[in-house]
């Protein structure tokens, strides 16, 4: 039961260019969406975020963009540094204080010099 | 700034032998979560904690597993039995009302 799904396990990109990961979802309760970034034996660590009501979030490099019709949402980095290379996990909630999160499998970004 | 400790970091594990994880979660965080990553799978709900019990569970999360806050500081994660399946990344993560999560760098559990 994938309700979060990255169909893209990996991805490489130039120093300097856009990145852009892809997440897309099945589940029309979720409201809230969020992209984690995780390096090698550590945690996950909140990236941006996004709520339902609006399409778009931008801080700094990272922008991300909602198309809740289409039920999909995208992650940008522009321009893309070396030190951007991780696993890249998209997550999303439905509310609720719980604040329970339904993960993506991930997208390994490496960016190369 | 503010860290979720795990420990262990690794722990290997005698299939069928109970194992316990460790977290300190941030002191003032009131919302407290397992999450567990099963290699090459995606990051998966296992149990969120509050207000000394639990709030939610997943199906995952069956009679073999527990959790304790047993002195306000540490959230424990027990595995009863433990199973070859239950090899994986074990998060655990703390959060306040209004605020995102802070997840700790994991426990690689490892049952042979």
């Amino acid at each position: 039961d994938q309700q979060v799904k990255q169909n893209s396990p990996s991805l490489s990109v130039q120093e300097g260019r856009i990145s852009i990961l892809n997440c897309d979802y099945t589940n029309s309760m979720f409201d809230y969406f969020l992209w984690y970034k995780k390096y090698p034996a550590e945690g996950p660590t909140f990236l941006i975020s996004i709520s339902s009501i609006k399409d778009k979030n931008e801080d700094g490099r990272f922008t991300v963009f909602l198309n809740k019709s289409a039920k999909h949402l995208s992650l940008h980095i522009v321009p893309s540094q070396p030190g951007d290379s991780a696993v890249y996990f998209c997550a999303a909630n439905s509310g609720g204080s719980n604040y329970k999160l339904t993960f993506g499998k991930g997208t390994l970004l490496t960016v190369n010099p | 700034e503010p860290e979720v400790t795990q420990t262990p970091s690794h722990q290997v594990t005698q299939m069928g032998q109970e194992v316990i994880l460790r977290c300190v979660p941030i002191s003032n965080h009131l919302y407290f979560y397992w999450y567990r990553q099963i290699l090459g799978q995606k990051v998966e709900f296992l149990v969120s904690f509050y207000n000394n019990e639990i709030s939610e569970k997943s199906e995952i999360f069956d009679d073999q597993f527990s959790v304790e806050r047993p002195d306000g500081s540490n959230f424990t994660l027990k595995i009863r039995s433990t199973k070859l399946e239950d090899s994986a990344m074990y998060f655990c993560a703390s959060r306040n009302r209004g605020t995102g999560y802070t997840f700790g760098s994991g426990t690689r559990l490892t049952v042979v």
